[in-house]
């Protein structure tokens, strides 16, 4: 079953802007992943966030987590037209279960 | 050196073909995953094996029978195939034991289409 949604589906900006996404999870979660997907490939591991943390960054990424609301963003900063991609939040659970949300479409526009 | 391979990357077929997926990690990792995804990209977890041992099987029909001959390795072999067995296949590793390695980042292949006519 699908954990949680992202929001926005897709998302269109201008380099050099932020982009925020934001997703909700339904559970209780150890820890939450970001993905990135580039058409045709296959995901690449952006930044684990583990339930007592509030806040990890990584480079122009930012990941914040609110257990209390269920839920989580990732900022990136001054973006790039290789930022475009889906982008997808991840719940880990046992035996190394990853659900993911459904995710959403960045592009960012030279 | 291609850290999770997976051959082939394009699979096209007839219905009711026997087919195979293969994947490989030299990443000596012990847990490794294969994930279906669909025409709108959700992505859904099929098994998952440590140490060649089955972990997880979501509700996956019985006609998709993985394989791990090695931990480096997990095959995913499906019988009869149906129009609805078509999208992408992504295998994917992990370190550590079945538990902790929900904790940890799984590296993915770059995944196997498949389209059954």
């Amino acid at each position: 079953s699908q954990q949680g949604e992202e929001d926005p589906q897709a998302l269109s900006i201008q380099e050099g802007e932020n982009a925020t996404m934001n997703c909700s999870y339904k559970t209780s979660i150890n820890n939450l992943q970001w993905y990135r997907q580039n058409s045709g490939r296959g995901l690449v591991h952006l930044i684990l966030i583990r339930s007592n943390e509030r806040e990890k960054h990584s480079g122009r990424l930012r990941v914040t987590l609110d257990t209390s609301k269920k839920s989580s963003s990732l900022l990136i900063t001054a973006s790039r037209a290789a930022d475009t991609a889906s982008y997808f939040c991840a719940t880990g659970s046992y035996g190394g279960k990853l659900i993911f949300g459904q995710g959403t479409e960045l592009s960012v526009k030279p | 050196d291609t850290a999770v391979s997976q051959t082939p990357k394009y699979l096209v077929t007839q219905m009711g073909n026997d087919k195979s997926i293969k994947c490989e990690q030299n990443l000596g990792h012990d847990t490794m995953y294969w994930y279906k995804q669909d025409s709108k990209k959700f992505l859904k977890i099929m098994f998952s094996y440590n140490n060649k041992e089955l972990i997880i099987n979501e509700t996956v029909p019985n006609r998709f029978s993985p394989k791990s001959p090695d931990k480096a390795h997990l095959n995913l072999h499906i019988n009869s195939l149906e129009l609805g067995d078509s999208a992408v296949y992504f295998c994917a590793s992990s370190h550590g034991t079945s538990g902790a390695s929900s904790y940890n980042e799984q590296f993915f292949g770059p995944g196997t289409r498949l389209t059954v006519l």
